[in-house]
Formats: C-alpha cells, structure tokens, sequence
C-alpha cells in the first residue's frame, strides 16, 4: 500500500509570496492532517481535516489556510509568506483520526 | 489532556537494549499510549501503541505498569540506524481529534558503534 506523499518536497520563496503545498493521504484514509516542525517550536499542529470538512485548527495565522478534496487529498496554503515560515510541512492520514498517524516526508520550505 | 515528560537526550551502544520511559502522571482512563520515532527531515513514523501490560510488534515492546502513570520504550538491539528522535504521546481513545496530539521535545537517542 503507498505511503503518504507530499509534493513539492523541497521549496524555496521570498517574503510576500504565496506557497500552496499537496498531501495524498494512504488509500482509505479520510483523514488527514498538518504540521509545522522547526527546531524551535518542534511539532505543532496546523490543521485536521476529515471528509472534506476542517474539524480543528491549531494556533496560527489566518495565513495559513487548508482545504480537502472528495478524493481525501489535501493542500495547505499560506500566504504572504514571512521568513519564521521556513519549517519541514508534514501532513499525516489516518483511518478514522486520533493518534496512530501516518506521515508523509515533508515538504521543506525555505523562505528568503 | 495528558502532558508527558521524558528523557531530552540518551546514548548508547550498537547491540545494546535501550530503554526509554515516558512519564505521564495525568493519563486518563479512555488514553492509549503511542510511541512515535523521527529521522532527521523525515516525517514521525509510528512504532507502537497499547493502554496496559505489555505490548510488542517487531520493531519494539512497550512495557505499561498498572497505574499506567509512566511507559517504557525498550528497543532490543540497537543499531546505528535507530539513531533518531522518540516521542511519547498520550492521548484519548483513538478516535478523538489529531489537535488533541501534543508531540513533546521527545528524547534524542543516539547510537555510538
């Protein structure tokens, strides 16, 4: 069974500019969910979303912005991009929700 | 919500037994215990689960005592490649919301030959 992919993998913006970032969740997973890592903060929690519907949001800007399709699949988008967004984008499926998750490798963006 | 509290670092030797141990005083009743390991720019990937007693897959065991107030990772035979960052989770019953999983600073394991 494929695993969770995340594309782009790697990406590099400037300040001001927008960033749009895709997840496709393992086959049969509904839910599906975003992280932010970064050396200082660690993993903190963006968003969750489940059939197409956000069930929570973590505490951040409303820069950042998400969205799930009927297929499961999933896209995070932040905009007007600051320097503090530079961080490894990680987006997580599972069955239903809760703890046992499954990532993807990550998206890294580097803002300049 | 549970917090949990474990070791920031440990090293140890290849072919050696590690054992990692999560504290989690607040655990609540419906909670399940998860461990989770992270290779530097890679994603977490899920190790283990259980609420009580003991638990093993191939990967590793997860020892629960009955007061499940804390949780032993024991890793058998440790490589090079378990170098990596664990994080121990407590969280409600599996099918709660991911906003209520809290990965903590986890504990950096590094493997010496």
């Amino acid at each position: 069974k494929a695993g969770v992919t995340q594309t782009p993998r790697y990406l590099i913006k400037t300040r001001g500019q927008q960033v749009t970032l895709s997840c496709s969740p393992i086959s049969g997973h509904r839910s599906v969910s975003w992280y932010q890592q970064t050396p200082g903060q660690g993993l903190q929690f963006l968003f969750e979303y489940f059939s197409e519907t956000q069930r929570n949001k973590g505490n951040f800007p409303g820069r950042f912005s998400g969205r799930q399709f009927s297929n499961s699949r999933s896209e995070m988008n932040v905009s007007t991009l600051e320097l503090g967004d530079s961080a490894l984008y990680l987006c997580a499926s599972s069955l239903l929700a809760g703890v046992e998750q499954y990532f993807g490798p990550g998206t890294r963006l580097t803002v300049t | 919500l549970a917090k949990t509290t474990q070791p920031i670092s440990m090293d140890s030797y290849e072919g050696q037994e590690v054992n990692i141990t999560c504290s989690h005083n607040n655990i609540a009743t419906n909670d399940y215990i998860t461990w989770y390991q992270q290779f530097p720019s890679q994603g977490p990937r899920f190790i283990i689960q259980g609420y009580k007693t003991k638990v093993t897959n191939e990967v590793a065991s997860l020892f629960i005592p009955a007061d499940r107030k804390s949780s032993t990772l024991s890793l058998p035979r440790v490589s090079l490649s378990d170098t990596a960052v664990y994080y121990c989770l407590v969280g409600d019953d599996r099918y709660s919301s991911a906003s209520k999983i809290i990965f903590g600073s986890g504990t950096r394991l590094s493997i010496r030959p």
